[in-house]
C-alpha cells in the first residue's frame, strides 16, 4: 500500500526558516503536492513537483528526490498567519485528484 | 465567484438517521470529490466523480452513496448514520485541464453522530 510520513509539530519564531519533510512509499509515482490548512479552514493548494528539484512560489519552496522516495516544504521568512497544518500528498493513481494525504505538520509561529 | 460551496456547513444526527450532504461548484470542473478528515489524520477519499452521471469509490467508501445528477453537483448520502461518521467533510472539485492536479476545496461539513 501506499504512505506517506512526515512530523507532526514544528515550531519556529517569526523570521525563521523551517522545512518540512515528507518520505513517502508509493506503488507508482506521479507526483507530490502540498496543502495548506488553518484551523477550521478549508485545506488550500500550495505546490506540486512532479520531477526531481526545487519549485519556488514566493516565501514557500518545494523540493522533491523521486530517487530517495522524499520531499520537503521550506517556509521562508516565517510570519504569523503561516501558523496552520500543511499535508503533503500523492496521487493515489494516475489520477491526480485521488489523493492520499499525510496526517499534516502543525507549523506554530511564535513570536 | 463562490468556488466550491458546501450545505449544510454542520448537523448533528442520531444514529441511524440519514442525510445529504450537498455539494456546488462554479467553477465547470469536470472532476469532483468527497473526503473526510479527522483529527490527527490527513484527508482519506471515500468517493469520487470523473463527470456527471459517474462515480468511483475512494479509499473509505462503507457507509456513504453519492450522485452526480449535474456537473455541478456532487451530493454525499448517509443512509444510516454512525458515531464513526462523525467526521469533517470535505469536497473538492478540479479542472480536467488541470497541470497541477489542484484540488479546490469547500470550506467543510462538520457532522456529528450520537
Amino acid at each position: 500500500g501506499q504512505s506517506l510520513e512526515q512530523p507532526s509539530e514544528v515550531t519556529a519564531v517569526e523570521g525563521a526558516i523551517v522545512q518540512i519533510n515528507c518520505t513517502y512509499q508509493t506503488s507508482g509515482f506521479y507526483g507530490l503536492s502540498w496543502y495548506q490548512q488553518h484551523d477550521g479552514g478549508a485545506p488550500t493548494f500550495l505546490s506540486y513537483n512532479a520531477l526531481d528539484g526545487l519549485e519556488e512560489t514566493g516565501r514557500f519552496s518545494s523540493f522533491l528526490s523521486r530517487s530517495d522516495s522524499y520531499g520537503y516544504l521550506l517556509l521562508q521568512e516565517l510570519q504569523m498567519k503561516d501558523s496552520a497544518s500543511y499535508f503533503c500528498a500523492v496521487p493515489l493513481t494516475d489520477s491526480w485528484g485521488k489523493l492520499q494525504f499525510g496526517a499534516g505538520t502543525q507549523v506554530v509561529v511564535t513570536p | 465567484n463562490a468556488g466550491v460551496t458546501q450545505t449544510p456547513k454542520f448537523r448533528v444526527l442520531k444514529t441511524g438517521q440519514s442525510m445529504t450532504l450537498l455539494c456546488a461548484q462554479d467553477m465547470n470542473h469536470e472532476y469532483m470529490y468527497w473526503y473526510r478528515q479527522d483529527p490527527g489524520m490527513g484527508l482519506r477519499l471515500i468517493h469520487y466523480s470523473v463527470g456527471e452521471g459517474t462515480t468511483a469509490k475512494g479509499e473509505v467508501p462503507d457507509g456513504y452513496n453519492v450522485s452526480r445528477l449535474k456537473k455541478q453537483n456532487f451530493l454525499l448520502g448517509l443512509e444510516s448514520a454512525a458515531p464513526s461518521q462523525t467526521s469533517v467533510y470535505f469536497c473538492a472539485s478540479m479542472g480536467e485541464n488541470s497541470n497541477t492536479g489542484e484540488l479546490f476545496f469547500g470550506e467543510g461539513s462538520r457532522l456529528t453522530v450520537l
